[in-house]
């Protein structure tokens, strides 16, 4: 099994473009996130969906919306990318939201450089 | 809320010297707390975990930790440190949203 997948794994924007960053699951868990990470700031939760059909802000959602087109899939879209977007992007899911003892599942990451 | 906060951005020790990475947690409830390593360019793999039950957890690579409610830690620490274990080391809860939020992490580095 691959895990989790992201796509792009690198990807350089300009300033005002747009992507999505696309993120896949195959373990069938219900639960799915994504986060920043920066120098110093660990990782920060970007967005959250417990579930299919849900979504939920975490702490720097501003400048990205999400997409959770089925059970597999959660992808992260930046509208207008600016460079304080530059970081490295990462994708989890873990199985269940209501068993707070299961860990998360990470994806390799993708690093973003917004010019 | 749940949250954690890591103690020291940055650890250096010597190879076969003890490592010791801090981790307290501030939470109304029992919580469950993980460790996360990250390896340079890598994702975060799971290193281990205290859910219930004993307090000492043992994880991968000769890794433990030791719940201490009294002192809301959940230290890390291995005995003897080796060159491989040079990465970064997050400390992590869930909140009572489902939401698992981070530490700030601490990058171990270790000296020949």
């Amino acid at each position: 099994n691959a895990g989790v997948t992201q796509t792009p794994k690198f990807q350089v924007l300009k300033t005002g473009q747009s992507m999505t960053l696309q993120c896949a699951q195959d373990m069938n868990h219900n639960s799915m996130y994504w986060y920043r990470q920066d120098p110093g700031m660990g990782l920060r939760l970007i967005y959250y969906s417990a579930s299919e059909g849900t979504t939920d802000k975490g702490e720097v959602p501003n400048g990205y919306n999400v997409s959770r087109l089925n059970k597999r899939e959660f992808s992260l879209r930046l509208e207008s990318a600016a460079p304080s977007q530059t970081s490295v992007y990462f994708c989890a899911s873990r199985a269940n939201p209501g068993q707070q003892n299961t860990e998360a599942f990470f994806g390799q990451g993708t690093r973003l450089t917004v010019v | 809320a749940q949250s954690v906060t890591q103690l020291g951005s940055h650890v250096s020790v010597s190879e076969g010297a003890l490592v010791l990475l801090r981790c307290n947690y501030s939470s109304s409830v029992p919580p469950y707390l993980f460790w996360y390593v990250q390896y340079p360019n890598q994702g975060l793999q799971l290193l281990l975990k205290y859910t219930t039950g004993a307090t000492l957890v043992k994880g991968i690579n000769g890794f433990e930790a030791e719940f201490k409610k009294s002192e809301t830690s959940f230290h890390l620490t291995k005995p003897s440190a080796h060159m491989s274990d040079a990465a970064e080391y997050f400390c992590a809860v869930y909140n009572q949203g489902g939401k698992l939020i981070f530490g700030q992490g601490t990058e171990l580095s270790v000296k020949p």
